[in-house]
């Protein structure tokens, strides 16, 4: 069975550090491009970028290059998002998700984690 | 970035009905675009790629069609279960990804 594992709910301060983390199995981790998602509470969902774990390939919407960290350890099978300066507009759920097709990412993400809740509060 | 414009953004129907969602993007993205379905507090759900084909296990009162720069999402019968969130996503682009800002499905 396909899953994906977000790790647990995070409770920061505006300026520290974070890396939240995506757990894959039952699937050939490397084959397949994982993306990552943010819903601002109440809000739509906005694409923040995607990685191939097989060569580390990244590539990052234009709205949060330079803003996040996208990597992937595949002896682990785990793909991150970090951050090195949170604020408190980062506060959102993040979701981390599968292509539905391996080598490609023209087909949608058919496998969602569960999400990751991010509070950035002084 | 290619934008999408779903419209309505929020829709209110009933049980038995069928609905239709648009999709516009603001430049051509063949048939690169996917739906999703979201139900509070849950993650998005894959409903339908390459503009048309359905993913497995989703019922086939789901449907999608279009090409290009417009595409549209239609339940043929509503369904209790059906009453959430619905977005489209282009991938014709990636990194530049995106989605729709969503359209709100509630029960009249």
């Amino acid at each position: 069975e396909v899953q994906l594992v977000q790790s647990g709910a995070e409770v920061k301060k505006p300026g520290e550090s974070l890396k939240i983390s995506c757990k894959g199995s039952g699937y050939s981790f490397t084959s397949y491009w994982i993306g990552w998602v943010r819903q601002m509470p109440g809000k739509g969902l906005e694409w923040m970028g995607i990685i191939y774990p097989g060569d580390s390939d990244t590539r990052y919407s234009p709205s949060f290059q330079g803003q996040v960290t996208i990597s992937a350890d595949k002896s682990i099978s785990t793909a991150y998002l970090q951050w090195s300066s949170l604020k408190a507009s980062d506060t959102a759920m993040y979701y981390c998700a599968r292509a539905r097709e391996p080598g490609i990412a023209v087909a949608g993400f058919d496998y969602w984690g569960q999400g990751t809740l991010v509070t950035v509060s002084s | 970035d290619i934008q999408l414009t779903q419209s309505p953004s929020f829709l209110s129907a009933s049980v038995g009905d069928r609905v239709t969602i648009t999709c516009r993007a603001s430049q051509g993205i063949s048939s690169y675009l996917a739906w999703y379905q979201q139900k509070p507090g849950k993650a998005p759900k894959l409903l339908i790629y390459a503009a048309s084909t359905l993913q497995s296990g989703v019922p086939s009162r789901f449907s999608g069609s279009g090409s290009g720069t417009e595409f549209t999402l239609t339940i043929s019968s509503l369904q209790p279960e059906d009453f959430a969130t619905y977005y489209c996503q282009q991938l014709n682009s990636y990194p530049g990804i995106t989605f729709g800002q969503g359209t709100r499905l509630e029960i009249k």
